[in-house]
């Protein structure tokens, strides 16, 4: 089993709807995080968990909201996105949030659609 | 600003040529420094990472990379690739104030 586990691999959304993205690790790590990776752009943190509580927040729409019930899992709350939206959203865990020189373990990430 | 810059968006190379891939990055204070590679479909590896130490760092499948201070570069160098070594490579850079900063990758295209 892989260490980083997200699920949907894909998901097509209208901008009314309201889905989910969760992601699992399985590494014991303390740390998870939220990037977007959108085409020709560098990957744009979104979102950081360490030991539960959100530590960072990088001026992320509303419309996106995480979720850390526990330091395993991690879920993206979405609803009413907008096209723009669309992107690979990565899960990525690590040992340490406050040692930097810790490395970032990616899981596959989530492809979304916004028609 | 802390920034992360690599030079060239798409790199295309024969199966067994050399390859390097650039990366410079700006910052006044102690950095650590990282290559991650991801594959088709899939999310982003460690390739390898400086913290201190040797300034010249290995990682896996063969790939070093050299930081160089005075150039603020941390290129990263295959002497031989292969067909299986198609991906994009990010270059990132970490820094005192806890920021993990990623370049906007280079993809490395192998072709026989």
């Amino acid at each position: 089993e892989t260490g980083v586990t997200q699920t949907p691999r894909h998901l097509v959304m209208g901008m009314t709807n309201k889905k989910s993205l969760k992601c699992e690790q399985h590494l014991g790590h303390n740390a998870m995080y939220w990037y977007k990776q959108s085409a020709k752009k560098p990957l744009e943190l979104m979102f950081v968990y360490s030991l539960e509580e959100r530590v960072e927040n990088n001026s992320v729409p509303s419309r996106f909201s995480p979720e850390c019930p526990n330091s395993s899992h991690l879920f993206l709350h979405l609803h009413t996105l907008q096209p723009e939206d669309s992107a690979l959203y990565l899960c990525a865990s690590s040992q340490d949030r406050i040692q930097g020189w810790a490395p970032l373990h990616f899981g596959n990430g989530t492809r979304l659609t916004v028609t | 600003a802390q920034s992360v810059t690599q030079l060239d968006s798409q790199v295309p190379v024969f199966e067994e040529a050399p390859v390097e891939l650039r990366c410079n990055y700006s910052s006044s204070v102690s950095v650590y420094l990282f290559w991650y590679v991801q594959y088709p479909n899939q999310g982003l590896q460690l390739l390898l990472k400086y913290l201190s130490g040797s300034t010249l760092v290995k990682g896996i499948n063969g790939f070093e990379a050299e930081f160089n201070k005075s150039q603020t570069s941390f290129h990263l160098r295959k002497p031989s690739v292969h067909i299986s070594y198609t991906a994009e490579y990010f270059c990132a850079v970490y820094n005192q104030g806890g920021k993990l900063i990623f370049g906007q990758g280079t993809e490395l295209s192998v072709k026989p």
